[in-house]
């Protein structure tokens, strides 16, 4: 199994332009997350999907901010404009089941973004 | 409001002598803990998972225990080696619910 798959590994954009990260996530798993990771802030969770279906978003940090899971095997996170401030790396994981607790998470190589 | 405290940011030890590091919580009950560990430029890779009812689970060189009085989990690498040397994270989740909470992270060096 190839694993979680992100695109692109790194990306530089300018303030104001609009970023689309993409993920893929391990065939099977009916849970995606979306997370952001900075020095200042640490592993933060922006959005998860259950089947799909976006649950809970209460760390998406504004409306410039969205995500979507179109399919089980695709999902992006588009940032509408881009600010410096959103620089990080943003991870996306899996994991197998949509209910049920404890199941460990399976992390992507993450996306490294600078917004100058 | 919920805070998840690891003990300190860096820890250094010498090869072959354990390391323990400590994962404390606040203003939240958690169904189960897990704890992560993420290399430098690579995503977080899970190590162990450990639930409420549990007080310790051991998985080779590692043990992880979880004290919910004390509000509290210690995770230990017995025999360390400078292989070990990473960040680790733990993560706190409540049942039935799949968002987890993590911590900081704590790095660990460990010195030949």
């Amino acid at each position: 199994d190839a694993g979680v798959i992100q695109s692109p590994r790194h990306e530089v954009t300018e303030m104001g332009q609009e970023v689309t990260l993409r993920c893929k996530p391990i065939s099977g798993h009916n849970s995606l997350f979306w997370y952001r990771q900075t020095m200042m802030r640490g592993l933060e969770l922006l959005i998860y999907f259950n089947n799909n279906v976006p649950i809970d978003d209460s760390g998406m940090p504004e409306d410039r901010f969205s995500a979507k899971m179109p399919n089980a095997s695709f999902s992006t996170l588009k940032i509408q404009p881009s600010e410096p401030r959103d620089s990080a790396v943003y991870f996306c994981a899996s994991n197998p089941r949509a209910s049920g607790d404890g199941y460990e998470q399976y992390f992507g190589p993450g996306t490294r973004l600078t917004v100058t | 409001s919920q805070k998840i405290e690891q003990n300190s940011e860096a820890l250094n030890i010498q090869e072959g002598k354990t390391a323990t590091l400590t994962c404390n919580y606040t203003n939240y009950s958690p169904a189960y803990l897990q704890w992560y560990r993420q290399d430098p430029g690579r995503g977080p890779v899970f190590l162990l998972l450990i639930r409420e009812n549990e007080k310790e689970k051991r998985k080779e060189r590692l043990k992880v225990t979880f004290d919910t009085t004390l509000k509290q989990s210690l995770f230990h690498i017995t025999a360390s080696q400078p292989a070990d040397s990473a960040t680790y994270l733990c993560a706190l989740g409540r049942g039935n619910n799949n968002d987890m909470r993590f911590g900081a992270g704590t790095r660990l060096t460990v010195k030949p």
